[in-house]
């Protein structure tokens, strides 16, 4: 079955303690990214990487880093986590055939920092 | 950057009712895609939809490129379409989608 695997589902946290949250995909995307989701504010891109080792910041990198060391995978790492990191997050992949490019989500990682 | 606004930001239908969500952008887009966050915060891929109909079951979406519009219709609603609707479109090489701020559908008996 086609799909992208977050973890954790959710995390509660203290400021400062660096974590990662993790995704996968089997679909072998070349194309992944990650959102945070706030009210009022709807979804965001973090970062986005077209393929393994090429990534680039989206409209709210700061505080976040990623990698993309093989096309499955792209975490999400917070050095220092604040209290204003406490939002839900998703991770994404994508393809284009024919030039119909379509995004898949992960089930969303509701993290919250304390 | 492109601008999302998605009407209306709240609705609530009684169950079997009809609705339409709208979805307005500022540019021209090469990729449009309708979303339905279940209460349980998942998101699902409803429509791929730059242009033209589609079709699904209760649930059916037209994108006018040239006006710069999508709407999804929802026929014969039941609970389980409760949630929020998200628009999202790409525009030209832009490499992300943008989305809009959704519409709250609450669908009760």
């Amino acid at each position: 079955e086609a799909q992208v695997t977050q973890n954790p589902r959710y995390l509660i946290t203290v400021t400062g303690k660096k974590l990662t949250v993790t995704c996968s995909q089997n679909m072998n995307h070349e194309y992944m990214s990650w959102y945070r989701q706030d009210p009022g504010l709807g979804l965001r891109q973090i970062y986005y990487s077209m393929n393994v080792e090429v990534t680039d910041k989206g409209d709210v990198p700061e505080g976040y880093k990623v990698s993309r060391k093989e096309k499955r995978n792209f975490p999400l790492i917070l050095e220092s986590p604040s209290p204003n990191q406490t939002s839900l997050y998703f991770c994404a992949s994508s393809f284009s055939v024919g030039g119909r490019p379509k995004a898949f989500f992960g089930q969303g990682t509701r993290l919250t920092v304390v | 950057g492109i601008q999302v606004e998605q009407s209306p930001p709240d609705l609530i239908l009684q169950e079997g009712a009809n609705s339409t969500l709208r979805c307005n952008f500022s540019d021209s887009v090469n990729n449009l895609q309708w979303f339905h966050q279940n209460p349980w915060g998942q998101l699902i891929n409803l429509f791929y939809i730059p242009s033209g109909t589609k079709q699904n079951g209760r649930l059916s979406a037209t994108t006018v490129a040239t006006e710069r519009y999508s709407l999804l219709y929802i026929s014969s609603s039941q609970t389980t379409d409760s949630g929020v609707y998200f628009c999202a479109v790409r525009a030209g090489t832009a490499s992300k989608l943008t989305f809009g701020t959704g519409t709250r559908l609450q669908v009760t008996l």
